[in-house]
């Protein structure tokens, strides 16, 4: 059982809805990540909050807006997306909100998304 | 800014067979981390193995073994006694030391054949 939990699991949306994906760790990390999927692509880095403050944004698109709460929750809110940002998305954590010191990144099991 | 390849988009060997999965990175960091993980059909991705670029002493973990060779910048994994389980899509992922960013390779999926 994964260790990072995403939810919802399965989300469909309009272009005009608005919605969050919710993303939780309990392992006492202070980084958490947003990473984008594509069909049959690698993950890409979207956001990286370490000590609950945003430390990396990569030039994503203002409609997908980031929140960490506390050190556990990890929101991503959705305005006004396309139909080309269906895609599974993964949160991600890690110790000391340092990945490049070597500490892997524990990714929950993603939530897929459709736009309509 | 690193760039991953991995030649191989797909793999299919049959059940209890070795595979070795190849990986090779650009980077102009002198100092980084290397990471290999797997992501199965559900979706999750999991931390397999990492290396840090200045211990280049091969190793083995259970079924797992990796081969870093600096001079080449290769990063290759093996997994020994295949099983129907490995199947998944296998990413390469260097990553800068001291900066949160995972650079994905492509990803190699394999398919273990019963």
């Amino acid at each position: 059982d994964t260790e990072v939990t995403q939810t919802p699991k399965h989300l469909v949306m309009g272009m005009t809805n608005k919605k969050s994906l919710k993303c939780e760790q309990h392992m006492g990390h202070r980084a958490m990540y947003w990473y984008k999927q594509k069909a049959k692509k690698p993950p890409e880095l979207m956001f990286v909050y370490s000590y609950e403050k945003l430390s990396i944004n990569e030039s994503v698109p203002s409609r997908f807006s980031p929140e960490c709460p506390n050190s556990s929750l990890l929101n991503l809110h959705l305005h006004a997306l396309q139909p080309e940002d269906s895609a599974l998305y993964l949160c991600a954590s890690s110790h000391l909100g340092r990945g490049g010191y070597g500490e892997p990144l524990h990714f929950g099991n993603g939530t897929r998304l459709t736009v309509t | 800014a690193q760039k991953v390849t991995q030649a191989q988009t797909e793999i299919s060997v049959v059940e209890k067979e070795d595979v070795t999965l190849d990986c090779v990175y650009e980077t102009r960091d002198t100092t980084y981390y290397l990471f290999w993980y797997k992501q199965p059909p559900s979706g999750e991705l999991v931390f397999l193995i990492r290396r840090n670029s200045f211990d280049e002493q091969n190793e083995i973990s259970g079924r797992y073994s990796w081969n870093f060779q600096k001079s080449t910048s290769s990063f290759n994994f093996t997994i020994t006694a295949s099983q129907v389980v490995d199947s998944a899509v296998y990413f390469c992922a260097p990553s800068n030391f001291g900066n949160e960013k995972l650079t994905f390779g492509t990803g190699t999926r394999l398919t273990i054949i019963p």
